[in-house]
């Protein structure tokens, strides 16, 4: 089937804006992950979907970052008023479940100038 | 906080060698511990996971877990070109049931 799906690959947008990111998960996974990385580091969590469950947001940097799943699918992480240490890559990932596998989909590119 | 330490590299070994990537982790309570290749300007993809101790062998690769040392480690028998990329230790944080993960190990296969 499918895998996880993101859009847009790329966005180059300017400081202060506001940007949404969308993550399509793999049909049926019910977890759903957000990461960030940044140039030539590892991987930063963001937060994490369970179910119906409420979101785990403890990594997320600071109030302009939020994110929701709707329907249990399709989640979208929006970031606010963008600053230039915004821009990294932002991977979504999903899995069976908790402490299961997860998947990754490709990422997007974000360039906050 | 719950660490995952891995050696950044590089770390260079010649084609048809064996390759040995180290991660160490910090919660007792971890119980699943995966590998990840990320070639440069892509996405992680799932090398193998582990959740036992001992070894497990999936073709050229190899993981070992030592729940006692809180050691993981991949092998990567007659290395190739190929997988030059960064490898990603993970492991679960045991009751918060997010991944942690390091922040990976270069591996260059030289001809």
């Amino acid at each position: 089937g499918a895998g996880v799906s993101q859009s847009p690959s790329n966005k180059v947008t300017e400081k202060g804006k506001d940007v949404e990111l969308r993550c399509d998960p793999i049909s049926g996974h019910t977890a759903l992950y957000w990461y960030r990385q940044s140039l030539g580091q590892g991987l930063e969590f963001l937060i994490y979907f369970q179910g119906n469950s409420a979101p785990d947001k403890s990594g997320l940097p600071s109030d302009r970052f939020s994110a929701e799943r709707t329907g249990g699918s399709v989640s979208t992480l929006t970031i606010q008023r963008t600053q230039q240490e915004d821009s990294a890559v932002y991977l979504c990932a999903s899995s069976t479940g908790s402490g299961e596998t997860q998947y990754f989909g490709p990422g997007t590119r974000l360039l906050v100038l | 906080q719950k660490e995952v330490e891995q050696n950044s590299g590089p770390l260079s070994v010649p084609e048809g060698a064996i390759a040995s990537l180290n991660c160490t982790y910090s919660d007792r309570g971890s119980q699943s511990f995966f590998w990840y290749r990320q070639y440069s300007g892509k996405s992680p993809e799932l090398i193998m996971f582990i959740y036992s101790n001992g070894d497990k062998e999936d073709g050229r690769f190899t993981a070992q877990l030592n729940k006692a040392s809180q050691y993981v480690s991949l092998l990567i028998r007659d290395s190739q070109p190929s997988d030059s990329a960064t490898y990603l230790c993970a492991a679960d944080t045991g009751t918060a049931s997010k991944l942690t993960f390091g922040t990976g190990t270069r591996l260059q296969v030289t001809l």
